[in-house]
């Protein structure tokens, strides 16, 4: 079955840590998309990747940073930066414009 | 600035009947337009998209109305049923803007059965 893998499904992290959330699809999708989910608020988009080794910066990038080298792969860093990240973490992907995002279950980070 | 917004957080229903939930939208490059069903902790599962040259989807209980003029689109669900009750996001994007995605906040959709 293809879909998009997200790991781990919860994460601790202590102040001052980078932390590093993975993302992986198998849908042979060319856009892969980081979202952060608050309560009560949408989605909003971290980073966006259109192509392998190119990415842009979406509304709230500070404090984080993604690399895409493999097609199937685009993990996001959560850095120590990054004052608020408690969070829901959502990865998305889609094949090309025109299409549905495909999402993950998501990763839920949390500070200790 | 929200570009995609949904401004009522929640909308309950009696099994059976109509589940309408509304969006509205401020950039008139959005091109595409979708709606997703989310449950907590999960991620959203694509439901429904239109493209900006219909004004009308449909696809079993579900359609979606764009009206571009007002910019404003709703879903329709009919008839509503109890594993509805989930969280609705609509989302948009524009080819202009190298298809980045804008969600709404989201209504949280109970049918009561």
């Amino acid at each position: 079955d293809g879909g998009i893998t997200q790991s781990p499904k919860y994460l601790f992290r202590k102040e001052g840590q980078n932390v590093t959330l993975s993302c992986e699809q198998n849908l042979n999708h060319d856009a892969m998309y980081w979202y952060r989910q608050d309560p009560g608020q949408g989605l909003r988009l971290i980073y966006y990747s259109q192509i392998v080794n190119d990415f842009q910066k979406g509304d709230i990038a500070e404090g984080y940073s993604v690399s895409r080298e493999k097609k199937e792969s685009f993990p996001l860093t959560v850095t120590s930066a990054q004052k608020n990240p408690t969070a829901f973490y959502l990865c998305a992907s889609t094949k090309s414009g025109g299409q549905p995002q495909h999402f993950g279950d998501g990763t839920r980070l949390s500070i200790l | 600035d929200q570009q995609v917004k949904q401004n009522s957080p929640s909308l309950s229903v009696q099994e059976g009947r109509i589940s309408i939930l509304n969006c509205d939208y401020t950039n008139s490059m959005f091109d595409y337009f979708l709606w997703y069903k989310k449950y907590p902790a999960e991620g959203p599962t694509f439901l429904i998209s239109i493209s900006s040259i219909k004004d009308k989807n449909e696809d079993g209980r579900f359609t979606v109305f764009l009206n571009k003029s007002a910019k404003h689109l709703s879903l329709h669900i009919v008839p509503s049923q109890p594993g509805d009750s989930a969280v609705y996001f609509c989302a948009a994007s524009a080819r202009e803007t190298g298809n980045q995605f804008y969600f709404g906040t989201g209504t949280s959709l109970t049918v009561i059965p």
